[in-house]
């Protein structure tokens, strides 16, 4: 069953502690996403990968940390430093070669909740 | 920054009738795709239009792309209580940018039966 996993669904955390969110695709696709909803507002971009060993910021990525050591596996950490870190977290992935086509399939969200 | 902006914000109709949601952007594009997200939930892509596209159709989805007004408008015939959602056009914008879709906040559709 091919497809995009995150994991857990629901978490929750202290302030001040890191927590890293998981996010796994057995689709062999190049590129992966992280994104951020909150209430009633459309999704922003934390990180981006191309490929493997290769990350990038989007547009708000202060307070938060990737890693891209497999083509699998692009897991998200939020750090102590994110001053709001409480929202939906969405995980896509992509085919990344084809731009002109290129769609992305996403995750079904952590959803992150700092006490 | 936003890129894309839904209108309106919130739609309800009956079922059997026709949605109507709309997007505007502001820098010029490669291509415009549309997303459904139920409550909780990832986000499902519905349909890509390539820039040097003006209509394309899928099942009961219309996808209009107008670059002179850099709009687009996504039409659901004959909707269902399934089509209850909400809706997101996403851009992905110029050649600097690869990879980065710019997504509006999005239309809320509720369809009662």
């Amino acid at each position: 069953d091919g497809g995009i996993t995150q994991s857990p669904k629901y978490l929750f955390r202290k302030e001040g502690q890191n927590v890293t969110l998981s996010c796994e695709q057995n689709l062999n696709h190049d590129a992966m996403y992280w994104y951020r909803q909150d209430p009633g507002q459309g999704l922003r971009l934390i990180y981006y990968s191309q490929i493997v060993n290769d990350f990038q910021k989007g547009d708000i990525a202060e307070g938060y940390s990737v890693s891209r050591e497999k083509k699998e596996s692009f897991p998200l950490t939020v750090t102590s430093a994110q001053k709001n870190p409480t929202a939906f977290y969405l995980c896509a992935s992509s085919i990344g070669w084809d731009r002109a086509t290129d769609t992305q399939y996403f995750g079904p969200g952590t959803r992150l909740t700092v006490l | 920054s936003q890129q894309g902006e839904e209108d309106p914000q919130a739609l309800s109709i009956q079922e059997g009738e026709n949605a109507t949601m709309n997007c505007s952007y502001k820098t010029s594009i490669n291509n415009l795709q549309w997303y459904r997200q139920n409550s909780g939930r990832g986000l499902v892509h519905l349909i890509l239009i390539r820039s040097n596209e003006r209509e394309k159709h899928s099942g009961r989805l219309r996808v209009t792309l107008d670059t002179s007004k850099k709009s687009s408008s996504l039409l659901i015939t004959a909707s269902r209580a399934a089509d209850t959602a909400s809706y997101f056009c996403a851009t992905d914008a110029s050649a600097d940018s690869w990879g980065k879709l710019q997504f509006g906040a999005g239309t809320q559709v509720v369809v009662t039966p």
